[in-house]
């Protein structure tokens, strides 16, 4: 199994571009998270889907992130007009969503915005 | 507030020592909880789990105490190697939230050889 796979790797741009994360989970996994990890708040629940549905989106930080998740092997967040203050690493995690909460994580995508 | 929080930022220890790492959680209604290692540049890695009907478990050279009474789980480390050199979280689910992870802050563990 690849594991969870997201794009790109790193990703750097200037404030005011539309960025766009994203992720492939694990092949039969039904739940699907999307973290962020920064030095002072650690790493936070942005949001997380169950069977393609957004159960929980409390942790999106402002009106522009969003995210979807068109189908069971893709989702994607986007950021629109990114800021400075979106610096950080973006981790998208998958698990089977059968009561077995154990996530498996990506390698993240490194934001940096200029 | 509600929060799941580590004793300890750093850890410093001698390579073939024993690593004790503590997290304190304040959530009575939390029934599962993770250990994840972190190495620079990569995502979070599953360590072991434990459930809060159980008080102890053990995996391959690690182990997981849980003390539901003072709100306490902590990550035994045997014989740490330089390879255990990361950063560790612990992480909750709050019962009714579904498969929602609250994580800790972190512990860095660094290894002297």
């Amino acid at each position: 199994d690849a594991g969870v796979i997201q794009s790109p790797r790193h990703e750097v741009t200037e404030m005011g571009q539309e960025v766009t994360l994203r992720c492939k989970p694990i092949s039969g996994h039904n739940s699907l998270f999307w973290y962020r990890q920064t030095m002072m708040r650690g790493l936070e629940l942005l949001i997380y889907f169950n069977n393609n549905v957004p159960i929980d989106d409390s942790g999106m930080p402002e009106d522009r992130f969003s995210a979807k998740m068109p189908n069971a092997s893709f989702s994607t967040l986007k950021i629109q007009p990114s800021e400075p203050r979106d610096s950080a690493v973006y981790f998208c995690a998958s698990s089977p969503g059968t009561g077995d909460e154990k996530l498996f994580f990506g390698s993240g995508t490194q934001l940096s915005v200029l | 507030g509600e929060s799941v929080g580590l004793h300890l930022p750093t850890l410093s220890v001698q390579e073939g020592d024993n690593s004790i790492i503590n997290c304190a959680y304040s959530n009575s209604a939390s029934d599962y909880f993770i250990w994840y290692k972190q190495e620079s540049g990569k995502g979070p890695q599953f360590i072991i789990d434990i459930r809060s009907n159980m008080d102890k478990r053990q995996g391959q050279r690690v182990t997981v105490l849980l003390n539901k009474t003072v709100k306490h789980l902590s990550l035994q480390i045997a014989a740490t190697q330089p390879g255990d050199s990361a950063v560790y979280f612990c992480a909750e689910n709050r019962g009714n939230q579904g498969g929602k992870l609250i994580f800790g802050q972190g512990t860095e563990l660094s290894v002297k050889p």
